[in-house]
């Protein structure tokens, strides 16, 4: 049961910003939004995760709406090497299993 | 820091044969860690949930007598594939996860398992 929904992919611009949206519209009040990203033939690489606030680190930015509906990943100046298969994940707070969909294929054009 | 490693990155096996994968957090303790399988153009599909000291618990589908899970320690679990057959060829990834601070997961790099 998908609880995501996430655009199939998206092209980008070498050094622009990637906004990668992500629906969760059956969100519960205390289930985190989690990113991961797995570059092709690797394993998935944690990016950021958030609850309510807005959340920022050196990879990138989280936006939660208001009604935690939906939620935006963004990259700031994206590059070749961002290019990969970008998760957005719903998890309770005491259940760690990460259920990934199909995710965002996002690919980096120089 | 939070690595976790796996070996081997790749492996070929006959058919009928086991095999068995590691994956050990270098820098961490996992309390508890996680067994994934990848076909190609398909997304990661839990397998099995391991805790430190106590039996797996296995996703509804997964045979727990064909893919074996061990954590015997902190930061080693350990996954054989027993009998393999050509639809086992597959890429497994682990997961660890700490008990400390926010306990994020971290992947392993993952292992390409080929049966022939």
């Amino acid at each position: 049961d998908a609880k995501t929904t996430q655009p199939t992919s998206m092209d980008c611009a070498e050094g622009r910003a990637a906004n990668l949206p992500c629906n969760h519209s059956t969100i519960s009040g205390n289930e985190y939004v989690y990113w991961y990203r797995q570059i092709h033939s690797q394993g998935p690489q944690y990016i950021i995760h958030g609850l309510k606030n807005n959340e920022t680190n050196e990879m990138a930015s989280l936006i939660i709406t208001e009604d935690r509906k939906s939620s935006t990943l963004i990259l700031p100046h994206a590059t070749l090497r961002d290019t990969a298969v970008y998760y957005c994940i719903v998890r309770p707070p005491n259940d760690y299993k990460l259920s990934f969909g199909a995710g965002t294929t996002v690919t980096v054009r120089a | 820091g939070a690595v976790v490693s796996q070996h081997p990155s790749r492996v070929i096996c006959k058919s009928g044969t086991s095999v068995k994968i590691e994956c050990r957090s270098l820098d961490f303790q996992a309390t508890t860690m996680f067994w994934y399988r990848q076909f190609p153009k398909q997304s990661l599909m839990l397998m099995a949930t391991s805790n430190e000291g106590s039996k797996a618990t296995y996703e509804q589908g997964v045979e727990k007598d064909k893919f074996l899970i061990n954590h015997a320690s902190l930061t080693l679990s350990t996954l054989t594939v027993t009998s393999a057959h050509p639809e086992d060829s597959s890429f497994y990834i682990c997961s660890a996860r700490s008990g400390q601070g926010r306990g994020e997961q971290y992947f392993g790099p993952g292992t390409r398992l080929t049966v022939t």
